[in-house]
C-alpha cells in the first residue's frame, strides 16, 4: 500500500538556518503530494502542494519539489524563524492507484526553532 | 479559523461509554473525512464521505460508525470506548471528492477515556 516515509524529529535549529525536512513516498499511481503544518493545540493547516513530476510547492517562504524518480518530496526554508516551530507532515493522495482512502499521512517532524 | 468547526473540543468520558463528535464542514465543500491521531500510530484515516455518501473506509473499527446529514454536517460515533481510544480526532473537508487541492481541517476533538 502507499506509505510516507520522513524524518523523526525533533529537529532543533537556531534562528536564521536553513532548513531541510526529508519526504519520501511509495505509492502504486501517481499521486498529489502535501505539506502540512500543525501548530501547538491546532489543526493541520495546507502548507504547499504539488500535483506532478517537477512541480514546485511553494508557499510562506517553504519550498518543495515533487521529484519522481526519487520519490520524494522534501520541505526547504533558507531562513527559519522562531515562528516556524511546529509539527510538519508530508503527505499524498492517490487516486489514480485506484483507491480514494483519504491522505496518507507520515509520522511528523517536530521542528524547534531557537532564538 | 479554518472553516471547519468540531465541536466538543475536549471530552472525558469512562470505558464503555458511547461519544458523538460532530464535525460541520468548510462551506461548498461536500466531502468530509476523519481522522484519529494518537502518538503511536500518528495520523490514521477512519472513514470519508461525499455529499451524504460513504466514499472510502480506512482504520475504523467495528466499535466506530459515522454519517453525513444532508445539510452536509458529519458525526463520529464512538462505542464501548477503551483507554487505547484515547486520542485526538480530527475532521476534514474538501470541496471535491478528489484530493487534488487538500484538505480543510478543524481543530479537533480531543477524546481522554478514564
Amino acid at each position: 500500500g502507499d506509505s510516507v516515509t520522513q524524518m523523526e524529529g525533533p529537529v532543533t535549529l537556531s534562528e536564521e538556518a536553513f532548513l531541510t525536512i526529508n519526504c519520501t513516498y511509495t505509492a502504486t499511481g501517481y499521486p498529489s503530494l502535501f505539506w502540512y503544518v500543525q501548530y501547538p493545540g491546532e489543526g493541520l493547516q495546507l502548507l504547499l502542494k504539488a500535483t506532478k513530476a517537477d512541480d514546485k510547492g511553494s508557499n510562506k517562504g517553504f519550498e518543495a519539489t515533487y521529484r519522481k524518480e526519487t520519490t520524494s518530496f522534501h520541505l526547504e526554508k533558507g531562513s527559519v524563524q522562531v515562528s516556524d516551530s511546529a509539527v510538519y507532515f508530508c503527505a499524498l493522495s492517490d487516486i489514480s492507484g485506484g483507491g480514494a482512502d483519504g491522505l496518507t499521512f507520515g509520522k511528523g517532524t517536530h521542528l524547534i526553532i531557537q532564538p | 479559523d479554518s472553516g471547519v468547526t468540531q465541536t466538543p473540543k475536549h471530552l472525558i468520558t469512562a470505558t464503555g461509554q458511547r461519544v458523538t463528535l460532530r464535525c460541520s464542514p468548510r462551506s461548498g465543500d461536500l466531502s468530509v473525512y476523519w481522522y484519529q491521531q494518537s502518538l503511536d500510530q500518528g495520523l490514521q484515516f477512519l472513514i470519508q464521505y461525499y455529499n451524504g455518501e460513504e466514499r472510502a473506509k480506512g482504520n475504523i473499527l467495528e466499535r466506530f460508525s459515522a454519517q453525513q446529514f444532508p445539510d452536509l454536517h458529519s458525526e463520529l460515533n464512538l462505542s464501548s470506548l477503551e483507554l487505547g481510544d484515547s486520542a485526538l480526532y480530527f475532521c476534514a473537508s474538501s470541496v471535491d471528492e478528489g484530493l487534488t487541492y487538500g484538505y480543510t481541517f478543524g481543530s479537533g476533538t480531543r477524546l481522554t477515556v478514564v
